[in-house]
């Protein structure tokens, strides 16, 4: 299975935008990168996904490398709602495990 | 619209006992299912995952088995628990496109909070 590598921690100003990176190097032709967060002691909650283009939705936009071997989770305005866990993770046809990595802790400082 | 049901939130039981944590989807037909554990400041690891009624894929050797004995309702469960069996326990759900094996994004449950002592 492609795996995925995150920063285990980053540290964001309140208002200010965020970029947090994943690395996907072995990636397959039809994976997808998935985005969760985890707020603490609630589950994952999906933010986005893309496969080849950036994508934007009303909680961030996702930026993927040309070679798909990274992706960066661009969250614009960075509010202390905004602390959790994200997730990167591959899924996509003919991979449906979902399996999720350690994440990057996001502590936003006020 | 679509929801998952998971109960109970939180429980507590002795080791050696057995465990039944049941999920339920609904708005929805066909979807896969999915179990993860959390260990107390440890990211999310899949146990088992379901592509159908009956098809059930484990992820991890462990004393946990499941079981989707309808289209939406899986079952987590074990005939005896071990202290290590402590975590928070997340059912979710996706999309499955019939005749391609893509899952769109997961939905997760509140989660259940299982303390084995």
């Amino acid at each position: 299975d492609a795996k995925t590598t995150q920063p285990n921690s980053m540290e964001s100003n309140e208002e200010e935008p965020v970029h947090l990176p994943c690395n996907h190097s072995t990636i397959s032709g039809t994976d997808y990168i998935h985005w969760y967060r985890q707020l603490p002691s609630q589950g994952p909650e999906y933010v986005i996904h893309g496969l080849t283009s950036n994508v934007n939705n009303r909680m961030a936009s996702l930026a993927i490398a040309e070679d798909r071997k990274s992706s960066t989770l661009i969250l614009h305005r960075a509010t202390l709602r905004d602390a959790a866990v994200y997730y990167c993770i591959l899924g996509g046809f003919g991979n449906e495990k979902l399996t999720f990595g350690t994440g990057t802790r996001l502590t936003i400082i006020p | 619209s679509q929801t998952i049901h998971q109960w109970p939130a939180t429980l507590v039981q002795p080791v050696g006992s057995p465990l039944s944590l049941e999920c339920t989807v609904e708005g929805t037909s066909n979807p896969n299912l999915y179990w993860y554990r959390q260990a107390a400041g440890r990211g999310l690891q899949l146990l088992f995952y379901s592509v159908g009624i009956g098809q059930i894929s484990s992820e991890v050797p462990q004393n946990l088995s499941a079981s989707r004995p309808q289209d939406r309702q899986f079952i987590l469960s074990s005939k005896k628990l071990l202290l290590s069996d402590s975590g928070f326990y997340l059912c979710a759900w996706s999309t499955r496109l019939l005749g391609q094996g893509f899952s769109t994004e997961a939905f997760f449950g509140q989660g259940t909070r299982l303390t084995v002592v």
